[in-house]
């Protein structure tokens, strides 16, 4: 299957801080990728989907302010969580879809951040 | 956001036993995706189906693509410790990107 990665896999940070997450395709190029957030023993939610040189498209209650998104490339996404806060704390995964072959998705091994 | 219907949401099981797990939808999804995910790590993904009625298999696993197009189920024979871990379906409608992702199913085998 095709690899993704994340970087970094851990970050703590104080409150007010800004932190980014890097997503990359490894072996193939993603038109799109999507953005999700885990919240211990809960399932994957959507929170924006990030075009390769277009704006991101955020879901519904998603602050895109707050969740800045670029996709400069098509094989690297970013996620920056702007001003930190304990709340924001979360296991945040991305996702990519390819350019060929049939409709599917993979994952990156997720960015688990603590919020001090 | 909006979630598929996942069941069972937990199973503990016998070693050797075979497990059976679905998810529902009240509405019509063109694609259907089993991951697995281990603790800490992100969902790996099982089998992809993209037909009504698509039976496909993955080693020990199996899965359907409901003739309604608005279910998937997916069994596992045989069942191992490793196959400890939280399985997820994602539906992806026509028209969409996106994938909806179920609640989950907490599996817990007992060697």
């Amino acid at each position: 299957g095709a690899v993704v990665s994340q970087h970094p896999s851990r970050v703590i940070c104080k409150s007010g801080t800004s932190v980014k997450i890097e997503c990359r395709s490894l072996d193939f190029q993603a038109t799109t990728m999507f953005w999700y957030r885990q919240f211990p023993k809960k399932s994957l939610m959507l929170m924006a989907t990030s075009n390769e040189g277009s704006k991101a498209t955020y879901e519904q209650g998603v602050e895109k302010d707050k969740f800045l998104i670029n996709h400069a490339s098509l094989t690297l996404s970013t996620l920056t969580v702007t001003s930190a806060h304990p709340e924001d704390s979360s296991f945040y995964i991305c996702s990519a879809r390819g350019m060929a072959g049939r409709e599917t998705q993979y994952f990156g091994p997720g960015t688990r951040l603590l919020v001090l | 956001g909006q979630q598929l219907n996942q069941s069972p949401q937990s199973m503990f099981i016998q070693e050797g036993e075979d497990v059976s797990m679905n998810c529902t939808s009240s509405s019509i999804f063109n694609t259907w995706l089993w991951y697995k995910q281990d603790p800490g790590e992100g969902p790996v993904l099982l089998i992809a189906l993209y037909k009504a009625g698509e039976l496909t298999s993955n080693g020990r696993l199996t899965a359907q693509f409901g003739i309604t197009r608005k279910d998937s189920f997916l069994n596992i024979s045989a069942s191992i410790p490793s196959d400890v871990g939280i399985y997820f379906c994602a539906g992806q409608r026509e028209g969409t990107y996106k994938y909806i992702f179920g609640t989950g199913t907490r599996l817990k085998v007992l060697a």
